[in-house]
């Protein structure tokens, strides 16, 4: 059981808007910890994707964004393209585990 | 440019001492206001967070393998380790380490190890 909780899946046509939704509490997103998100397809390393909630590394599309707001965090990835097919994993900081907490990840599947 | 690399044995054997060398390449690791982190990834399951370590050594570790878990910087190569000991089947994961600011965003990470525990 994931302290950041993930819909298992989300799925999407090209070119289509999707988001997956990330619930925390009152230890983590909800104490106002930033939120970050990765993405990760099997084999390879995991990429940050958004970090501190809704900012994006050099060279991530801007398709890709995020936001938080109380307890939640969302990441939305719009004009869906097939490469996108991967799994996301929001993370933030946990004052009950003192460190790191990840959610248990959303399957993206570009129908 | 940053670049990481885990190592280490594929096997162990239950109860014992499941052990990990991160090498860092492109940058020091004794880079104040950076930590440098192991996660792992269960098959079918998702990533967990299990410790982190600033280059002074500063240490912190995740509740569920604290007591099992140490973490230590290399004290003449730009390394770090792990050493997760009491092993068994359920530490069998994708090991992965990484580097994270103090807000714990990880940018650079390594591209994986697979760590089976079994006889």
């Amino acid at each position: 059981q994931s302290v950041l909780t993930q819909p298992p899946s989300v799925s999407g046509a090209p070119g289509q808007r999707v988001t997956i939704s990330c619930t925390g509490s009152s230890s983590n997103i909800g104490a106002g910890y930033d939120v970050h998100w990765y993405q990760h397809l099997p084999g390879t390393a995991p990429k940050l994707l958004i970090y501190f909630n809704n900012n994006r590394p050099s060279g991530v599309p801007d398709r890709f964004s995020g936001s938080r707001s109380g307890t939640s965090a969302s990441l939305a990835v719009t004009g869906l393209q097939p490469e996108d097919e991967a799994d996301y994993y929001c993370q933030s900081y946990d004052s009950g585990v003192s460190g790191s907490v990840f959610g248990g990840g959303t399957r993206l599947t570009v129908l | 440019q940053l670049q990481l690399r885990e190592s280490g044995p594929r096997l162990v054997k239950p109860s014992e001492t499941l052990s990990l060398t991160c090498f860092v390449s492109g940058a020091s690791i004794t880079t104040d206001n950076y930590y440098w982190a192991w996660i792992r990834q269960p098959p079918g399951k998702g990533l967990e967070w299990l410790g982190s370590i600033s280059y002074r050594g500063r240490a912190s570790y995740h509740p569920s393998v604290r007591g099992r878990l140490f973490v230590s910087v290399g004290s003449s190569e730009n390394q770090f380790s792990m050493r997760l000991s009491s092993a068994t089947a359920a530490d069998t994961a994708v090991y992965y380490c990484a580097k994270h600011a103090i807000s714990h965003n990880m940018a650079v990470w390594g591209r994986g190890t697979t760590v089976v525990v079994s006889s």
